[in-house]
């Protein structure tokens, strides 16, 4: 069974960085064609995807994000970290993180994780 | 064009079929994803490559696309299908690589 679960401050303040850890189990991101991507949502408004890490070391980030963006993974504890550097209120949003499968036809996000909700405030 | 566009809401009866469109200039080039996402919980994929079901998804749920257009079709609609539907894309050609679209809020009547 393949389960993914966020973790990370539920507050933070304007300026400040944002660590968000991924933890999952049920696949390996050794395994060729497995990756992982962030999503996020702010209150009451659509998904917008931000990065992700693919098991071969290759990162993609977000066209509006990628100067604040890092990605990165320990296999060993089979996690995947995000940061978020200089944060605003802007960023308040549930960050999700999502199994995502290269095939021929394309990734695939298909197991979400249940988010943790961020709040940027002073 | 980045953009994927779908209408905000979509009511329809019990039993009777909903239909929610997802317009963009990169569809029937790039497969689409569909997502269903009900209050307070995360999304669930309910369509892959235009029209692959996953596993635990019901046959009620399918997708097709014709042009521009992708389409998230559900049949014998019921109460608990009522939630906010995504569809997304990957571009690999495009700035912004991975695509959602706004959203569509399925009500059931």
């Amino acid at each position: 069974q393949v389960t993914l679960r966020e973790s990370g401050p539920a507050l933070v303040k304007p300026t400040q960085t944002l660590t968000l850890t991924c933890t999952f189990s049920g696949f390996s991101l050794t395994t060729t064609e497995m990756c992982v991507s962030w999503i996020r949502q702010p209150p009451g408004k659509a998904l917008e995807w931000l990065a992700r890490i693919d098991w071969d070391e290759d990162k993609f980030y977000s066209k509006f994000l990628r100067t604040r963006l890092t990605i990165s993974k320990d296999t060993s504890k089979n996690q995947v970290v995000l940061t978020l550097t200089n944060v605003d209120p802007g960023d308040t949003a549930t960050y999700y993180c999502a199994r995502t499968s290269l095939a021929t036809a394309g990734p695939n996000m298909d197991v979400w994780g249940s988010g943790t909700t961020v709040i940027v405030s002073s | 064009s980045d953009v994927l566009t779908q209408p905000p809401s979509v009511s329809v009866a019990p039993g009777q079929t909903a239909r929610i469109p997802c317009e963009g200039k990169r569809i029937g080039i790039k497969t689409v994803q569909w997502y269903q996402q009900k209050p307070g919980q995360a999304p669930v994929e309910v369509i892959s490559y235009d029209s692959d079901r996953p596993s635990g998804i019901p046959q009620r749920f399918s997708g097709s696309t014709s042009g521009n257009t992708a389409t998230l079709t559900i049949s014998r609609v019921e109460a608990g299908d009522e939630a906010d539907y995504y569809c997304q894309i990957w571009d690999s050609d495009s700035d912004h690589l991975v695509v959602f679209g706004g959203g569509t809020k399925l009500t059931v009547l």
